[in-house]
């Protein structure tokens, strides 16, 4: 079976702009999480889809939003970029919602803001 | 807040010893994630433990969790240098879609010839 993979895989922007990052789970899971990992505020939860709804979501601004397609692939977009948002972006599926599962990850999105 | 704590945040030990790491939590929860970070990759789940008393091992890797003292622990049993990473515990709190998911710190792991 083919992993999670995450496209692009690096990505540099500058302020003010947006971006779009893509996520394709493991065929066949329908859940697919986001985090955020920096150096300094370490791995947060950003938000979980299922069945192309929005399950839950961290405590990230409104410019974090994302959705899920009904093939399951998840997309999540930042607008208004800041130089906070350089992180490593990871996406995880699992076959159900909300965590029993084991989670699958990407190899992530490395986003740098200029 | 629910607060994780990991310790320690830094390992350094030999091939061949036991050591063991601590994740600490500050409010109840009866689920907890190990997951293994390898330098500039990306996370592999390693155990998902679901209920008190839960212990779970894979290879040289062992962990438990004890719901009532709120703690996670992952042994590490005859240690090699394969096992070089850094180790993040992950509580979750909450049910159905109003959960959180919190990481401790993480403990870089160095295991030395």
């Amino acid at each position: 079976k083919a992993g999670v993979t995450q496209t692009p895989r690096y990505l540099i922007k500058t302020r003010g702009q947006q971006v779009t990052l893509s996520c394709s789970p493991i065929s066949g899971h329908r859940s697919v999480s986001w985090y955020q990992q920096t150096p300094g505020q370490g791995l947060q939860f950003l938000f979980e889809y299922f069945s192309e709804t929005q399950r839950n979501k961290g405590n990230f601004p409104g410019r974090f939003s994302g959705r899920q397609f009904s093939n399951s692939r998840s997309e999540m977009n930042v607008s208004t970029l800041e130089l906070g948002d350089s992180a490593l972006y990871l996406c995880a599926s699992s076959p159900h919602p909300s965590g029993v599962d084991t989670q699958y990850f990407g190899p992530g999105t490395r986003l740098t803001v200029l | 807040e629910l607060k994780v704590e990991q310790n320690p945040l830094f390992l350094s030990m030999q091939e061949g010893k036991n050591y063991t790491i601590y994740c600490n939590y500050s409010t109840t929860s009866d689920r907890l994630y190990w997951y293994r970070q390898d330098p500039g990759k990306s996370l592999e789940s390693l155990f998902v433990l679901l209920s008190n008393g839960a212990v779970k091992q894979e290879g040289r890797l062992m962990a438990s969790l004890d719901t009532k003292a709120r703690l996670s622990t992952l042994h590490i049993t005859a240690a090699v240098h394969d096992l070089s990473a850094t180790y993040f515990c992950a509580v979750f709190q909450g049910g159905g879609s109003n959960y959180k998911l919190t990481f401790g710190k993480g403990t870089l792991l160095t295991v030395n010839p």
